[in-house]
């Protein structure tokens, strides 16, 4: 079965630095998205990327955050100055039609300290 | 009023026992409707699609009720397997912008 792929599965940061997170969707998929979760909490939608620019954003994807897409596979979250607060678990997710689900990636833990 | 609002849990059940879950949301233009599944620090797994005509795969049955902005899923016959936090989720009008629910919790025991 097709599986979105995300790495590293744990990052560890020093507050202030910058980070990418990496994905690799499916590949006919057309539908990108990043979501967190800080532990014990719901699931936050962070973006979402379709096209080859950003659909939608939450209040929480601030100037501190940016996605790319750099080539035919990898999708990116770049955080530029990490903040204690923005330790969680990253999730990528991808969709081939919006209406029937996404598929989610394994996760990066990200912990900033 | 919160976007997705689900049942706290958790629900303790028995091995075989029939199970619902609740769900409302709060935007009446809200596009798509799902249920998914988390295991414990594991990524959401898509459970089902949810329809009006309400849909059915297996021991899970989901409905959709638009007019009261209320989803619910059934599992039917569980299993020890189907312990898990399940997930309300709604997409806003256009589709791009995901909102979950935060979540119930269910365990089942033998």
């Amino acid at each position: 079965e097709p599986e979105v792929t995300q790495t590293p599965s744990h990052q560890v940061t020093q507050m202030g630095q910058e980070v990418i997170l990496r994905c690799v969707p499916i590949s006919n998929h057309l539908y990108f998205y990043w979501y967190r979760q800080i532990l014990g909490q719901k699931v936050e939608f962070l973006v979402s990327f379709y096209n080859n620019e950003i659909s939608e954003k939450s209040e929480i994807f601030d100037d501190q955050f940016s996605v790319e897409r750099p080539d035919g596979s990898n999708f990116t979250l770049k955080i530029r100055s990490t903040k204690l607060e923005d330790s969680a678990m990253y999730f990528c997710a991808s969709s081939d039609n919006r209406d029937y689900g996404y598929t989610f990636g394994s996760g990066t833990r990200l912990t900033v300290v | 009023r919160k976007e997705v609002e689900q049942d706290p849990g958790p629900f303790n059940v028995p091995e075989g026992a029939t199970v619902a879950f609740n769900c409302t949301y709060s935007n009446s233009a809200s596009q798509s409707f799902f249920w998914y599944r988390q295991d414990c620090r594991k990524e959401p797994k898509l459970l089902m699609s949810v329809y009006s005509s309400g849909n059915e795969d297996g021991r899970f049955t989901a409905q959709l009720n638009r007019a009261s902005q209320y989803i619910s899923l059934l599992i039917r016959d569980s299993k020890l397997s189907d312990s898990a936090t399940y997930l309300c989720v709604v997409t806003n009008t256009g589709g791009f912008k995901t909102i979950f629910g935060a979540g119930t919790r269910l365990f089942v025991k033998a």
